[in-house]
């Protein structure tokens, strides 16, 4: 099981490009959650997404940042037109389950992308 | 905000002292997880404990929950310099969404 991948590992682009950031979950897993982590911060909710399902994306900025989990293929967090504040840790995790009840078993997280805006 | 506290931020200790850390936590949980980072890596899962459990143990980690004070510890016996990272603890609760505390960061000295 090579655990959740996140591509590229790095990622530079310039002020008005845009960036994709790719997650692959765990095998098996159909819950994933996409944090932000900014210089010298714990890790901030972005969105979670089920396969074809935006489930809550209540800590994604409104403008210029979208996500897809499509039901083949990879987790893309989509940036459009990054500019300098966008320059963080992109990390990506996973779960078997995402309810209450039964989300016992923890989430496993993948290496993150760290995106640089110049 | 929901967000957890990690206590202290910042910790320098001597290579074969302990560390303990401290995280607290604002609602139910049902389990909270600690991890590593060092510094420009990925996170890296330490250890999971429900919210039934009141101490867990892995090598040189323990770790002990109490659901009343809302809070947990991570304690590194012997510390080594390789344990020089940012521990996060991390629960889930009320949301199934994990939320991360700001982080404790740990030098180890040589």
């Amino acid at each position: 099981n090579a655990g959740v991948m996140q591509n590229p590992r790095h990622l530079v682009r310039r002020r008005g490009q845009e960036a994709r950031l790719r997650c692959s979950p765990m095998k098996g897993h159909s819950h994933v959650y996409w944090y932000r982590q900014l210089p010298e911060e714990g890790l901030k909710f972005m969105v979670y997404l089920q396969k074809e399902n935006i489930i809550d994306e209540s800590g994604m900025p409104k403008e210029r940042f979208s996500a897809e989990f499509p039901k083949e293929g990879p987790s893309i967090l989509r940036i459009q037109q990054v500019v300098r504040g966008d320059s963080a840790a992109y990390f990506c995790a996973s779960s078997l389950t995402g309810t209450e009840i039964g989300n016992v078993y923890g989430y496993t997280f993948g290496s993150g992308t760290r995106l640089t805006v110049v | 905000s929901q967000q957890g506290e990690e206590d202290p931020q910042a910790l320098s200790i001597q290579e074969g002292e302990n560390a303990t850390m401290n995280c607290s936590y604002k609602t139910s949980i049902n389990n909270l997880q600690w991890y590593r980072q060092n510094s420009g890596r990925g996170l890296v899962h330490l250890i999971l404990i429900r919210s039934n459990e009141r101490e867990k143990h892995s090598g040189r980690l323990r770790v002990t929950l109490d659901t009343s004070k809302k809070s947990s510890s991570l304690l590194i016996t012997a510390s080594r310099a390789a344990d020089t990272a940012s521990y996060f603890c991390s629960y889930t609760g009320g949301s199934y969404i994990p939320t991360f505390g700001r982080g404790t960061s740990l030098i180890v000295h040589p």
